[in-house]
This record gives C-alpha cells, structure tokens and sequence, in this order.
C-alpha cells in the first residue's frame, strides 16, 4: 500500500521555540493531506485540511497562526507549531488521500518544556 | 458527517473471536463504513471498508445488516498483538481519500493470555 512518511518522529523543544513537522507521501501523489493531533488516552482530532497550491483549512477551534500549513508540493506537507507552549505537547499525525482510501504516518511526539 | 457509537472497552482471551459493534443511525446513502486499527504511538491503519452485507479480508470481517445502522468488525481467533484502539468511520467512500475522517472515540479492545 502506500506509505506516509513524517519527520521527526520525536522532538523536544523549548517553550517559546517553534517546530516544523514534515509530512510526505513517498510513492503517490497527494493533493489533500490531513492533520491530526492526539492527547494521550484520546481520540484523533483533525486540525486542518492541507490543499498543494492553496491555503489550507482549519477546523473550529484550531488557530491557524499557531498552526501554520504548508502544502507546497504533491508530495510535501508541513505544520510548523509556532511560539509552542507546554499545552501544545501532543502527538501529531499526517495523512494522505489517495482515491478511496487514506494513508496514515506514524505521527510526532512533541514535547514543549 | 454521520456520528458513530461504540463501546469504550472490550476485553477478550487468545483465540476468541471479537465482534465490535458500531452505530451509526444517520448513516447517508452514499456513505460506506472504514474501520481502522491504532497502535500506542503510531498512526492509525486500514482494516477494512464496506457499503453493505458482508466483508471478508486476510484479517477481518465486516457485517452490515440491511438498514446500515450499525456494523459489526469482526476479529477471529484474537492475539496479544490485536490489542489495540479500533475506529469505526462512516463517509463517502468515492473520493473517500480525499474527505476529512472524523473519529469517534473508538474502542480500546485488549487482550489477555
């Protein structure tokens, strides 16, 4: 099937930093790619709808200049996490549609201290 | 999108046969039905999808009666490794992998020697 790479797998930062997570659709083409996010013991939240070529879009409640998308190419999503705060500790989840069926990466733990 | 129901928990033994049980009253027509599998700290996966009757795959059956209500994921002869959290979805499934994936809280099914 295919597959839906992220990088990092893991990061550690600073309060007050800022952190981009890569998402990537190693052997199709994605012209939509999904964000998630994940508290521990919780279900999978969609943040926002990435569009290549176009803004994305955010769901209620998730502010998009903290949370910043960019679909730049058929294969590449990013969110960058701006100025994160403990409270954006989570684990964030990418995926990429293709047809009928959409394929999931294996998701970042970021860590604000 | 329609909302889905299903048990928080499940407990089962090695070699029993598991059947998780989702509702979905509001099910549309043109709607079909994903279940996806998530393991600790990874994205979820495809297990299997169907619109109606039943669904056979290598590690999974899918029952859906006549109204489409509800759907019936069924694991035969569960490992330790089956324990995992299961999501019932319920969305087009023609550009499927193009539409948002709402999750519902999906159930926590475990598995004991």
């Amino acid at each position: 099937g295919a597959v839906v790479s992220q990088h990092p797998s893991r990061v550690i930062c600073k309060s007050g930093t800022s952190v981009k997570i890569e998402c990537r659709s190693l052997d199709f083409q994605a012209t939509t790619m999904f964000w998630y996010r994940q508290f521990p013991k919780k279900s999978l939240m969609l943040m926002a709808t990435s569009n290549e070529g176009s803004k994305a879009t955010y769901e209620q409640g998730v502010e998009k200049d903290k949370f910043l998308i960019n679909h730049a190419s058929l294969t590449l999503s990013t969110l960058t996490v701006t100025s994160a705060h403990p409270e954006d500790s989570s684990f964030y989840i990418c995926s990429a549609g293709l047809v009928n069926e959409q394929f999931f990466g294996p998701g970042t733990r970021l860590t604000v201290l | 999108l329609a909302k889905t129901t299903q048990p928080i928990s499940m407990d089962s033994y090695e070699g029993q046969e598991v059947n998780i049980t989702c509702s979905h009253n509001n099910i549309a027509t043109n709607d079909y039905i994903t279940w996806y599998q998530q393991f600790p700290s990874q994205g979820p996966r495809f297990i299997i999808q169907g619109y109606k009757t039943k669904v056979t795959n290598e590690v999974a059956s899918l029952f859906i009666p006549a109204d489409r209500k509800s759907s019936t994921l069924s694991l035969p002869r569960v490992s330790l490794s089956d324990t995992a959290v299961y999501y019932c979805l319920v969305g087009a499934a023609i550009s499927g992998g193009y539409n948002k994936l709402i999750f519902g809280a999906g159930t926590r099914l475990a598995v004991h020697p």
